[in-house]
């Protein structure tokens, strides 16, 4: 069975403190590895994918890198609009189905 | 181009009725899937619909159904509603040939 573990649960930050989020994941197939962020009461908004070993992707204060095993997301120098729920996901070949870590709840202070 | 949408935003249950829950995916959209957020398991995926079929299914009981119509709407169904059914269920819409899912705002559902 897929598995998605996220760490750290909660990152405070100060404003312009970078930091870092892991997804570690166990997958027999990887199809793609998914990065949203939500904010409280919406739904996930979709950020990146990800779909072999060595990819990054760049938005923003955002970037994403991707291993075999796991997968980082970079904030640096974030705004205290950048507090969220982080939530990573993978998507197992053949399925379209998300299975989905728990989340890095990040707040960034002024 | 307007983005997913669910309706109802809210709504308040008891024990034992049953619960239709709507999903418009993005225009063009066939596939739809269903997920249910809670505190305590994250979110889990329910089911997914391309074509008014049913193409996986999650290890939900059989009080959980769906059904996708012609245009792509798609509606979920519990019975039979339990505590533990009161979550934030959500749809989420792919677009034929990509991988990205893309969510609406979803549904928050309580249990009395």
């Amino acid at each position: 069975e897929d598995q998605v573990t996220q760490s750290p649960e909660a990152l405070r930050l100060q404003e312009g403190e970078s930091s870092s989020l892991n997804c570690s994941y166990t997958v027999s197939g990887l199809r793609g590895l998914f990065w949203y962020r939500q904010d409280p009461g919406k739904g996930p908004e979709f950020l990146f994918t990800l779909y072999s070993a060595g990819e990054e992707k760049e938005k923003e204060r955002l970037k994403a890198t991707l291993t075999k095993k796991e997968s980082f997301l970079h904030i640096t120098a974030p705004k205290p609009e950048d507090s969220a729920t982080y939530l990573c996901a993978v998507q197992a070949i053949p399925d379209y189905k998300l299975s989905f870590g728990a989340g890095t709840t990040v707040t960034v202070r002024a | 181009k307007a983005g997913v949408t669910q309706t109802p935003r809210y709504l308040i249950k008891t024990r034992g009725q049953q619960v239709t829950l709507s999903c418009s995916p993005i225009s063009g959209h066939r596939s739809v899937s269903w997920y249910q957020q809670t505190p305590g398991q994250g979110l889990q995926f329910l089911f997914e619909y391309f074509s008014e079929t049913q193409r996986n299914k999650g290890n939900f009981p059989g009080r959980f159904s769906g059904r996708q119509f012609s245009n792509s709407r798609s509606e979920m169904n519990v019975s039979t509603l339990e505590l533990g059914d009161s979550a934030l269920y959500l749809c989420a819409s792919k677009a034929q040939g990509a991988h990205e899912q893309f969510f609406g705002p979803g549904t928050r559902l309580t249990v009395l």
